[in-house]
């Protein structure tokens, strides 16, 4: 089984709707991540978590929120989708060790 | 601002080709450099580089830390078709809290 898993893994949506994308992770990491990558440039930072009590914003969070619901999960919401929010976005967790491990991402179109 | 670069965008070798990729970063509070290969979808970890760790090898792969140029190259010998990926780099800092700054990153294609 994967360690790092992400739900779903591809999703349509239109504007304006709300979306939440699920991670969970069997590592036993307590620092998980948010990120969106684009193409052209990159993975790009849009919340990240150290523990179930503490939240930070990336160099991207607007019109993003998230939620630590347990040391395993950490979940992204839109609130109002709009269409440059259409990315591929990944979950990622780090222990002590700085190394990442990344979920296999969730493809989001919005319409 | 902080921002990690990398080159070439992309690159096409044939089989059997040795190919370097770069790195290069400005980052205040340097931590950690990771370099990651993303064939489908989830990048997967190669190497972390840090201060105590310049160097590190695996097969045909190889990375070093250039602290005082503040880059960073990843070494492919006898480059197969399964090489074809992008390969990633990532900076770890802690400037105002920790993060990590990824590059654009390396298109690499080989060749049969």
């Amino acid at each position: 089984d994967a360690d790092v898993t992400q739900t779903p893994r591809n999703r349509i949506t239109k504007t304006g709707k709300r979306i939440m994308l699920e991670c969970s992770q069997t590592k036993g990491h307590d620092r998980m991540y948010w990120y969106r990558q684009d193409p052209g440039l990159g993975l790009r930072l849009i919340y990240y978590s150290f523990d179930v009590k503490d939240i930070n914003k990336g160099e991207i969070s607007d019109g993003y929120s998230v939620s630590r619901q347990a040391q395993a999960k950490f979940s992204l919401s839109l609130e109002s989708a709009i269409p440059n929010q259409t990315a591929l976005y990944f979950c990622a967790t780090s222990g002590v060790v700085e190394t990442q491990y990344f979920g296999p991402g969730t493809r989001l179109l919005v319409l | 601002e902080d921002k990690v670069v990398q080159s070439p965008l992309s690159l096409v070798v044939h089989e059997g080709d040795t190919v370097t990729l770069n790195c290069s970063y400005e980052v205040t509070n340097f931590r950690s450099l990771l370099w990651y290969k993303q064939e489908k979808k989830a990048p997967t970890f190669l190497f972390m580089l840090t201060s105590s760790g310049i160097e590190k090898k695996s097969g045909r792969l190889s990375s070093i830390l250039d602290k005082k140029e503040l880059s960073s190259i990843l070494n492919i010998t006898a480059t197969q078709t399964g090489d074809s990926a992008i390969y990633l780099c990532a900076v770890g800092t802690t400037s105002g809290t920790y993060k990590y700054i990824f590059g654009t990153g390396t298109r690499l294609k080989v060749l049969a």
